[in-house]
């Protein structure tokens, strides 16, 4: 079955300091990539999206991903991390074949330490 | 722009009582689905919907009932509350498959 795997549940960081989040996904055919953001006691916002071209791209908030095919992998970065990142992050697959559902990882817990 | 409106916010059930959550979308969205969070899972898929008179189970669909009369309401119903059904539920559309999921500010459901 198709899954999506966040490794990291947990990761606490100072301001300023760097973050990449990991996300897998086990799948051969064609993907779009997605990642979410959900703030404490909020529902999910898209921070961004891939679906072809460019295999790096810009989201909200200075976030990135880079899809590498190969690795089967769309891992989030961000150069500097502030407070107000604090949130819940999740990547999440939609599949060509498949595209009514969206399957999401189980989900990257961020705390930013002020 | 009210995007998707889920009601209620919180619920509380005794085992064995039923409900509808409701969940309406003003986008002209065709796809709708249903999600439960729990702590460490995720979100994980109940039942979707690609248009109205369509739906299909998802990943962890026993104990809930959907339909989907018109295009902008998409409720769920749990039969028969259990306590393993309390979570948070989050209703999400779309405008066609695979685009950006657009999601509900969900209701947190406690069955006692």
């Amino acid at each position: 079955a198709q899954s999506v795997s966040q490794h990291n549940h947990h990761v606490i960081l100072s301001e300023a300091a760097s973050l990449e989040l990991g996300c897998n996904y086990s799948y051969g055919g064609t993907v779009n990539l997605f990642w979410y953001v959900q703030y404490p006691g909020q529902h999910l916002q898209l921070l961004l999206k891939y679906f072809s071209g460019d295999p790096l791209v810009k989201g909200i908030k200075g976030f990135e991903a880079e899809f590498i095919k190969s690795k089967f992998s769309f891992n989030l970065r961000k150069p500097s991390v502030q407070w107000s990142d604090t949130a819940e992050y999740f990547c999440a697959v939609t599949l060509y074949s498949s595209a009514s559902k969206i399957i999401f990882g189980s989900g990257t817990r961020l705390s930013i330490r002020p | 722009n009210a995007g998707v409106t889920q009601t209620p916010k919180f619920q509380v059930l005794k085992t064995g009582q039923s409900m509808t959550l409701q969940c309406a979308q003003d986008m002209n969205h065709e796809y709708m689905s249903w999600y439960r969070q729990d702590p460490g899972m995720g979100l994980r898929l109940i039942h979707y919907s690609v248009g109205a008179g369509i739906t299909d189970q998802g990943e962890v669909p026993n104990g809930y009932n959907v339909s989907r009369s018109t295009t902008e309401d998409f409720p769920l119903r749990l039969l028969s509350a259990a306590p393993s059904q309390t979570s948070v539920y989050f209703c999400a559309s779309s405008y066609k498959g695979g685009t950006e999921a657009f999601f509900g500010q969900g209701t947190r459901l406690t069955v006692v």
